[in-house]
């Protein structure tokens, strides 16, 4: 079965760091796009950013650019999203999401999400 | 960027009523466009992809058509567990922007 699994939320304070990981299993890791979500409470969803199977190309929303590094290990089949320089408005529960296939394509397994609050 | 805008935010409809949401890219996205239902308290689940492909184990009330900028998400009957927020996505190339959701209650 394939799956994803997030840690690594909690509550932090502004201006702080956290690192998110989203563990895989049941699929070809390294063939697929993965990808972090957030929703903020009570908002819609936005797409945070996204690396490649290969980790050579990596892609960000303009919200978190600069702030945040996406990674992936296909040894150990993580992928993780170190969070600098945290604000408020990154408080959310985001979410590790798999591309559905090699090409460009939507994202068909999701994980149950890892709260972030930030907060003083 | 390419913004993606979903219309009506919300909209209440009976049981049994054929349901259309409609969504709009400020350029031609082709047809690389998906839909979710998000469930109350629950995980978004793909429904559609590339316009009007159902993934596996969706029920067939569910539709999706268009191509370019205009697209649509329909259910030809609403139940009750389709109560949701229904987002679209395009996802031709980054940023993989989703619309702002349409919630679906039952009237």
């Amino acid at each position: 079965e394939e799956q994803v699994v997030e840690s690594g939320g909690g509550l932090v304070q502004p201006g702080g760091s956290l690192r998110l990981s989203c563990a895989a299993s049941g699929f070809t890791f390294s063939s697929y796009i993965m990808n972090w979500v957030r929703q903020a409470p009570g908002k819609g969803l936005e797409w945070v950013s996204a690396i490649s199977g290969s980790a050579k190309s990596t892609y960000y929303a303009d919200s978190v650019k600069g702030r945040f590094t996406i990674s992936r290990d296909n040894s150990k089949t993580t992928v993780s999203l170190q969070m600098n320089n945290l604000r408020a408005e990154d408080t959310a529960i985001y979410y590790c999401a798999k591309d559905r296939a090699v090409t460009r394509s939507p994202f068909d397994i999701w994980g149950q999400g890892t709260l972030v609050t930030v907060s003083s | 960027d390419i913004q993606m805008t979903q219309s009506p935010s919300s909209l209440s409809a009976s049981v049994g009523d054929r349901v259309t949401i409609t969504c709009r890219a400020s350029q031609g996205i082709s047809n690389y466009l998906a839909w979710y239902q998000q469930k109350p308290g629950k995980v978004p689940k793909l429904l559609i992809y590339a316009a009007s492909t159902l993934q596996s184990g969706v029920p067939s009330r569910f539709s999706g058509s268009g191509s370019g900028t205009d697209f649509t998400l329909t259910i030809s009957s609403l139940q009750p567990e389709d109560v949701a927020t229904y987002y679209c996505q395009k996802y031709d190339s980054a940023p993989r922007t989703f619309g702002q959701g349409t919630k679906v209650e039952i009237k």
